[in-house]
């Protein structure tokens, strides 16, 4: 059974970095065919996703918040580590790790609980 | 970047009928799009994939339709349990975007 949790702090101040922490069970990270993404929901809003890394390590961003993520695997933990650099009360969101689906195509089959992120100072 | 927009925003409709979302894509994702159901306070929901394949578990009342830029969800007879945001999610590039989301209301 596969399952994701999100962990981290629910408020940090302007130009602070974000630490989350995905903790996973159920799957192995160890090849290109499996990858764990990050995606955030603004309240009220739609969502955006933000990163993807593979098992084999390959990693993808999204290219209008490229500059300020990092996404890291420590597969002795199960954990997925996504930093996001010089936060702002805008980054404020639901942020959700998710698991991308075995195989060539990247979208989302299991989802963890999400984990609310306020920035404000 | 891909750019995703769905139409309608808001849908209103009673239930048991049928009811058809719109997704576009600004340029050809070929078939490389999936719909999520999102309920208030909870993560989304994998419903299609490959902008026709039922996932599991999923009830055959949802199905999805197209290719290339144009793209539908279809309710067929709508369930209390469907009043929901759903949300269309583009992989044909490296940059996995969403659309902005249907919210399906009671009417």
């Amino acid at each position: 059974q596969i399952t994701l949790k999100e962990s981290g702090p629910t408020l940090v101040k302007p130009t602070q970095t974000l630490t989350l922490t995905c903790t996973y069970s159920g799957f192995l990270l160890s090849t290109s065919a499996v990858g764990v993404g990050w995606i955030r929901q603004p309240p009220g809003e739609a969502l955006e996703w933000l990163a993807l890394i593979y098992g084999n390590d390959d990693k993808r961003y999204s290219p209008s918040l490229k500059s300020r993520l990092t996404i890291t695997k420590d597969t002795s933990k199960n954990h997925v580590v996504l930093t996001m650099t010089n936060m702002d009360p805008v980054d404020t969101a639901t942020y959700y790790c998710a698991h991308r689906h075995v195989g060539g195509e990247t979208y989302f089959d299991y989802w963890g609980q999400g984990t609310l992120v306020t920035v404000s100072s | 970047d891909i750019q995703m927009t769905q139409s309608p925003s808001t849908l209103s409709a009673f239930v048991g009928d049928r009811v058809t979302i719109t997704c576009r894509a600004s340029q050809n994702i070929h078939s490389y799009l999936a719909w999520y159901q999102q309920k208030p306070g909870t993560a989304p929901k994998l419903l299609i994939y490959r902008a026709s394949s039922l996932e599991s578990g999923v009830p055959s009342r949802f199905s999805g339709s197209g290719s290339g830029t144009e793209f539908t969800l279809t309710i067929s007879r709508l369930q209390p349990d469907d009043f929901a945001t759903y949300y269309c999610q583009q992989f044909e590039t490296y940059s996995f975007t969403f659309g902005p989301g249907t919210k399906v209301e009671i009417k």
